[in-house]
């Protein structure tokens, strides 16, 4: 069982919309990431967090907005997306930045209409 | 710009066959290298972490070595429980908080 929960685990949603994903863990780490996923293809960095700062955005559109309310949530705020923004939204927690070894959830699958 | 390859890109064994799966990298300055396995349409699970040349791990059926240039992923007698993607990620010491991955190997074990 994985120790990052992720919620909706599907979500469907039209281009005005606007949803959140949801990431929780429990293990008392201080840093927490937001990674993409296509079909076939690694998980794709998008935002890190260390100790509920932003520390990395990887040129992420606006139209996805991360947030992160305490040390034990992870937040990904969606609007106005496009359909090529359809994928496997993983969230992963590691003890701290530097350590490297990523604990990811089961993902949140997304289909923009 | 680090880079991570594996190769092969897909491989088909038969329950019991031996084999092995390899992860060629490039990075300035290793931190550590990472072996994960993924289940379709789930997230990664975190197997390994290599931190120098020489250095082995092992769990169950899998063992994790490491070279200067490379890491394989020796998997003895697997059985079709292991069939799944393997991910291979690198991450630099002066880049904390960011991992390359390669595009992974997908396992399948035929019973």
């Amino acid at each position: 069982d994985t120790e990052v929960t992720q919620t909706p685990k599907h979500l469907v949603m039209g281009m005005t919309n606007k949803k959140s994903l949801k990431c929780e863990q429990h293990m008392g780490h201080r840093a927490m990431y937001w990674y993409k996923q296509k079909a076939k293809k690694p998980p794709e960095l998008m935002f890190v967090y260390s100790y509920e700062k932003l520390s990395i955005n990887e040129s992420v559109p606006s139209r996805f907005s991360p947030e992160c309310p305490n040390s034990s949530l992870l937040n990904l705020h969606l609007h106005a997306l496009q359909p090529e923004d359809s994928a496997l939204y993983l969230c992963a927690s590691s003890q701290v930045m530097v350590t490297g070894e990523l604990f990811f959830g089961e993902g949140s699958r997304l289909t923009v209409l | 710009e680090d880079q991570v390859t594996q190769s092969p890109e897909a491989l088909r064994l038969q329950e019991g066959e031996s084999s092995s799966l390899n992860c060629s990298y490039t990075v300035s300055g290793l931190r550590g290298l990472f072996w994960y396995r993924q289940d379709p349409g789930k997230g990664p699970e975190f197997l390994f972490t290599l931190y120098s040349a020489g250095e082995e791990k092992e769990k169950e059926r899998l063992k994790a070595t490491l070279t200067k240039k490379e890491s394989f992923l020796h998997i003895t007698a697997p059985k079709p429980e292991d069939s799944a993607t393997y991910l291979c990620a690198v991450q630099a010491r002066t880049n904390a908080g960011k991992s390359t991955f390669g595009d992974g190997t997908t396992l399948t074990v035929k019973p």
